[in-house]
């Protein structure tokens, strides 16, 4: 257990609809960021939130958003769903002071 | 905009061989660090280089950060099927870090 933890394992949702995945980070760690990883492919960043607010955005499409709460945990949401956006989506957080990364178990998202 | 290539894309071994995956960025990095993510697993970080030339070792693992600190390299000795997986790199651009592409290794018993 990384002390990451991510939400739901799975899932499976149909093309159109929109998905919610939640991530709370290891306790006393600020930041999060949240990854995209296609089969067979490498981790492309979405977005990082540091105590609630935005701090950097990456390859994010426009029908995802994320939001960090008062209590640390983010949710990234996903909407208007499409074949392509089945993957692993990996959350990760960090502590102030440090500077490794420490991924959760990640959310295979499979839109069908 | 900053980017971090990293090659090869796959390496298959045969147990007992060595294996090495290469790190380039476009710009000095002010550190590199190197994870590993086990088939159906997470990535894991490994460790971070920090210093020009800096080479760093774990049992069979050998990590390298180049003198110009735009170039790393993670080498295994004498691969064991416990290091299948796939390797990245990743290097800072503002404040998230940037991660390279990755490498799978594939070992063969």
């Amino acid at each position: 257990d990384s002390g990451v933890t991510q939400t739901p394992k799975h899932l499976i949702t149909a093309t159109g609809q929109r998905v919610t995945l939640r991530c709370s980070p290891r306790s006393g760690d600020l930041s999060v960021y949240w990854y995209q990883q296609s089969l067979d492919q490498g981790l492309q960043f979405l977005i990082q939130y540091y105590n609630g607010e935005e701090r950097a955005k990456g390859n994010i499409l426009e029908r995802f958003s994320a939001q960090q709460f008062p209590d640390l945990h983010s949710e990234l949401n996903l909407s208007s769903l499409e074949l392509g956006d089945s993957a692993l989506y990996f959350c990760a957080s960090r502590s102030s002071g440090g500077s490794s990364y420490t991924f959760g178990s990640g959310t295979r998202l499979t839109v069908v | 905009g900053q980017q971090v290539m990293q090659i090869p894309q796959y390496q298959h071994v045969q147990e007992g061989e060595d294996f090495t995956t290469y790190c380039n960025s476009s710009t000095t990095l002010s550190n590199i660090q190197w994870y590993k993510q086990r088939p159906g697993g997470h990535p894991v970080f490994l460790i971070q280089l920090v210093k020009s030339g800096e080479v760093k070792k774990q049992k069979r693992l050998t990590f390298q950060f180049g003198e110009a600190k735009k170039n790393s390299s993670l080498h295994i000795t004498a691969t064991q099927t416990t290091d299948v997986g796939t390797y990245f790199c990743a290097g800072p651009v503002g404040n998230d870090m940037r991660f390279g592409a990755g490498t799978r290794l594939t070992v063969k018993p």
